[in-house]
């Protein structure tokens, strides 16, 4: 069965801080994988996706994520982040025939200004 | 501008109440998911459609059952609520054409049951 693990549960960080967070999946076919972002109180929107191509994928607000296909790894990364990263994050990845989504835990990221 | 409906932002019920969550999609979309979200467990899928009528279990489908009579309305059905099924229910919907599509999310329906 299809796994998503993502190490860190909360990451403390200040404000202009370089960001990594881990995501490591398990899955034997042709993936394609996503990142997710939850801002408080709001719904889950994509933050940048992988399915083809180019192993480095650039995002929204500056995020980017590389596909490392021999470490099965997704890694999220921003050079600087800001106060209003302050989100819940989550790594996912296709699998299965029909569609599904699995999803990691979700990383908490919390920037102090 | 695409869009996922759930509903209801809140609810609250009761033990043994028979709870139903609606989730309406604006996009055409064939695939179509209820996940839940707990703090510290991410989000577990229940169940997905992938077609009018057509029905999959995912990870924690006890207790639920789903209903999709027409493609854009997903439904999820609590039998008998009980109170370890609080917790915040997501509904989204993606289209089938490939993989590497993006789910889109409702806003959440968080339940309470006392």
């Amino acid at each position: 069965a299809q796994s998503v693990s993502q190490h860190n549960h909360h990451v403390i960080l200040s404000e202009a801080a370089s960001l990594e967070l881990g995501c490591n999946y398990s899955y034997g076919g042709t993936v394609n994988l996503f990142w997710y972002v939850q801002y408080p109180g709001q719904h889950l929107q994509l933050l940048l996706k992988y399915f083809s191509g180019d192993p480095l994928v650039k995002g929204i607000k500056g995020f980017e994520a590389e596909f490392i296909k021999s470490k099965f790894s997704f890694n999220l990364r921003k050079p600087s982040v800001q106060w209003s990263d302050t989100a819940e994050y989550f790594c996912a990845v296709n699998g299965g025939s029909q569609g599904n989504l699995i999803f990691g835990k979700g990383t908490k990221l919390s920037v102090k200004p | 501008d695409v869009k996922v409906t759930q509903s209801s932002r809140y609810l609250v019920k009761r033990t043994g109440e028979k709870v139903f969550l609606e989730c309406v999609q604006d996009m055409d979309h064939e695939n179509m998911f209820w996940y839940r979200q707990d703090p510290g467990l991410g989000l577990r899928l229940i169940y997905f459609s992938y077609d009018v009528k057509m029905k999959e279990k995912g990870d924690i489908p006890e207790g639920y059952s789903v209903s999709r009579e027409k493609k854009e309305r997903f439904s999820l059905i609590l039998e008998s609520a009980s109170t370890n099924q609080t917790s915040m229910y997501l509904c989204a919907s993606r289209a089938l054409t490939g993989g590497g599509t993006e789910a889109f999310f409702g806003q959440g329906t968080r339940l309470t049951v006392v």
